[in-house]
C-alpha cells in the first residue's frame, strides 16, 4: 500500500536549520510530484510548494522562498525540506503529499530560544 | 493567487442534523477543487475531488457540489466520527491555495 512516512519531530533554537524528511512506499517515487503543506498550531493549511519527482525541479510558493529547500534522494523514494535560519513563526507541523492524494503523518517542529 | 474563502470558520451541529460547508473562489476553478477532513494531530484526508466525486472508502453520507463559484460539502446526516476539520484545495492553479478551514463540533 501506499505510505509517506516522515521524520521524527524537532525541536530547535531560532537561527539553527533542520531536514524533514518523507519516504515514500508502494508506488513509483518519479511517477508523482510531491507537495509540502505547513500547518501552524491551531491554524489551518498552507501550500508550501512542490518539487517534480523525475527531474528534481522544486517550485516554491511565494512566502517559502529563500530559507526553504525542497530536495530528493530518488534512489531512496525520499524527499526532504530543509529550513535554514529558524524563526519563531517556523514553530507548525509539515506535511509532505504526494499530489496531495497520500499525506505524510507530519513533522512537528518547535522553533524555541 | 486564487483565493478560497471558507465559511463558516466554525459550526456546531446535532448528531443527525444536515451541514454544508462552503468554500467561494475568487477566479474561475473549474471543478479542481478536493475536500478534506482533517481529524486533531492527524494528516487531512481527501473525501470529495474534482469538486463532486467521493474519495474511495468515503461513507455515501458526503457529497460534493458546485454553483458558480461556489462549491459545498453536504454531510447529509452527521454522526459523531464526522466532528472535525474541513478544508478546501483549489488545484486549478499554481500556488494551490486552501481554504481557512471550518471546525465541526458536536453541539
Amino acid at each position: 500500500q501506499i505510505q509517506l512516512v516522515q521524520s521524527g519531530p524537532e525541536l530547535k533554537k531560532p537561527g539553527e536549520s533542520v531536514k524533514i524528511s518523507c519516504k515514500a512506499s508502494g508506488y513509483t517515487f518519479t511517477d508523482y510530484a510531491m507537495h509540502w503543506v505547513k500547518q501552524a498550531p491551531g491554524k489551518g493549511l498552507k501550500w508550501m510548494g512542490w518539487i517534480n519527482t523525475y527531474t528534481g525541479k522544486p517550485t516554491y510558493a511565494d512566502d517559502f522562498k529563500g530559507r526553504f529547500v525542497f530536495s530528493l534522494e530518488a534512489s531512496a523514494s525520499t524527499a526532504n525540506l530543509q529550513i535554514s535560519n529558524l524563526k519563531n513563526e517556523d514553530t507548525a507541523t509539515y506535511f509532505c503529499a504526494r499530489v496531495l492524494d497520500y499525506w505524510g503523518q507530519g513533522v512537528m517542529v518547535t522553533v524555541s530560544s | 493567487d486564487i483565493q478560497m474563502t471558507q465559511s463558516p470558520s466554525s459550526m456546531s451541529a446535532s448528531l443527525g442534523d444536515r451541514v454544508t460547508i462552503t468554500c467561494q473562489a475568487s477566479q474561475d476553478i473549474g471543478n479542481n477543487l478536493i475536500w478534506f477532513q482533517q481529524k486533531p494531530g492527524k494528516s487531512p484526508r481527501p473525501m470529495i475531488y474534482y469538486a463532486t466525486n467521493l474519495a474511495n472508502g468515503v461513507p455515501s453520507r458526503f457529497s460534493g457540489s458546485r454553483s458558480g463559484s461556489d462549491y459545498s460539502l453536504t454531510i447529509s446526516s452527521l454522526e459523531s466520527e464526522d466532528m472535525a476539520d474541513y478544508h478546501c484545495l483549489q488545484y486549478k492553479q499554481y500556488p494551490r491555495t486552501f481554504g481557512g478551514g471550518t471546525k465541526l463540533e458536536l453541539k
